[in-house]
């Protein structure tokens, strides 16, 4: 079974400050997702990550993938208090026609002036 | 607006009714999915449609039943639910299965009593 272990499950940070979300999974996979959820509200996609030593960036948010390591990191620079959120990530992989996705349980992100 | 619309938004239930979650894409998309998000576990993928057909039921009790009657609807069918499948619901599409982007509803939030 696939296991997927997101750390930390709290970060608090101070606006200006650097800092980085782990994503550890268990087993071989051929993708991993990130998201982003505002408080009550819907999910929102990040990135999709498909290959060793993917790397994509959006604003202040990147995103790469290792998956020798079977892991990912979400790295936020100069964190501005719109960031705040929760972010997940996923891991899936596709064998035929099964399709299969197990989420980490979430880093709460708040940024603080 | 993500163009994925999911009704009703709120839903309270008994344990003995029968209801019918809806959600409908405007985007164009082949494939569609159910996630659950429960306040003490991680979000789970529920069911995965591809071109109208299921892909994966990853392990769900039959009191839930999906229906894709076309690419551009998604329902779910409830009956007998249980107190523990108190949740918020989210419907999400992307343009093909594997690779893509997923657009998410902005989710149903349920309570069976």
């Amino acid at each position: 079974e696939l296991k997927v272990e997101q750390n930390p499950l709290f970060l608090s940070m101070q606006e200006g400050k650097n800092y980085t979300i782990y994503c550890n999974y268990s087993t071989t996979s051929d993708r991993l997702y990130w998201y982003r959820q505002d408080p009550g509200k819907s999910l929102e996609s990040l990135f999709v990550l498909l290959s060793n030593g993917a790397v994509k960036q959006e604003g202040r948010l990147m995103a790469s993938l290792d998956t020798k390591a079977r892991l990912s990191t979400l790295h936020i620079t100069a964190a501005v208090h719109d960031l705040s959120a929760t972010y997940f990530c996923a891991v899936g992989w596709s064998g035929g026609s099964n399709y299969k996705l197990t989420f980490g349980k979430g880093t709460l992100l708040t940024v603080n002036p | 607006e993500t163009g994925v619309t999911q009704t009703p938004r709120h839903l309270v239930m008994g344990m003995t009714n029968k209801k019918s979650l809806k959600c409908e894409q405007h985007l164009g998309h082949n494939a569609m999915y159910w996630y659950k998000q429960s306040a003490k576990k991680p979000l789970e993928l529920m069911f995965v449609y591809n071109f109208k057909e299921q892909t994966e039921n990853n392990s769900v009790p039959s009191r839930f039943s999906p229906e894709c009657p076309n690419s551009s609807h998604l329902f779910l069918h409830l009956h007998t639910l249980q107190p523990e499948d108190s949740a918020l619901y989210l419907c999400a599409s992307s343009q093909d299965l594997l690779d893509s982007w997923q657009y998410f509803g902005p989710g149903t939030r349920l309570t069976v009593t």
